[in-house]
């Protein structure tokens, strides 16, 4: 299928080196955030969230970083390998209900052998 | 369990005509939501549809419109298609209406082309 964010910025990194992706969010107001994944041609994936009340959260091999006062967003993978090569999306919840994402630009990472 | 089924896949339409894309939520999942995410950017939120009434709207013309089924699969109808139409249409599903705590699972869209 077609491949999504051609012109991203791009973050290529050695396989097993750590990645940090970051990202910078629009709403102080926000109270939840979402990390996607998104591998060409398909929809994005969940990897990992966080609220505004945490300012780091693990997962599997990730961690999400939440610094409020400048309003940014990190995404950090541990041991990067080659499927992690991927669109890497944050995005930030807002509505009056909490019902829609707003996704930032997207960041093309690139696993080198 | 099936994921969130979209179609069509990929079809073209010529500038002025209509176009209608469908999603399937996976089973038990009460809330929709469509999203469109032109090549080079983030997806941007359109809809979103629970319990068949529309809950949230994008900034986007009233050339789109949607409606959810009593079976929760849902429709997003596009009128009057532009050049800038052209996009991946994603269709997301989930168990709630608010997505906080809520994962949201996304289908593999549909790719529209206008030309």
């Amino acid at each position: 299928g077609e491949s999504v964010g051609l012109h991203l910025p791009t973050l290529s990194v050695q396989e097993g080196d750590n990645s940090i992706i970051n990202c910078a969010y629009s709403n102080s107001a926000s109270d939840y955030f979402i990390w996607y994944k998104q591998e060409s041609g398909k929809g994005p994936q969940f990897i990992i969230d966080i609220r505004s009340n945490m300012d780091k959260r693990q997962g599997q091999r990730v961690t999400v970083l939440l610094n409020k006062t400048v309003k940014h967003l990190s995404l950090q993978i541990a041991a990067t390998q080659p499927g992690d090569s991927a669109v890497y999306f944050c995005a930030e919840l807002l509505g009056d209900y909490g019902q829609n994402f707003v996704f930032g630009p997207g960041t093309r990472l690139s696993v080198l052998p | 369990d099936a994921g969130v089924t979209q179609s069509p896949t990929h079809l073209i339409k010529t500038r002025g005509q209509h176009v209608t894309l469908r999603c399937s939520p996976i089973s038990g999942h009460k809330s929709v939501s469509w999203y469109q995410q032109v090549l080079g950017q983030g997806p941007q939120f359109i809809f979103q549809y629970y319990e068949k009434e529309e809950r949230g709207r994008g900034n986007f013309p009233d050339r789109f419109s949607a409606r959810q089924f009593p079976n929760y699969s849902s429709e997003l109808n596009v009128n009057a298609l532009l050049l800038g139409d052209s996009a991946l249409y994603l269709c997301a599903s989930s168990l709630r209406q608010a997505m906080i705590g809520n994962t949201i699972y996304f289908g593999e869209g549909s790719w529209l082309t206008v030309v």
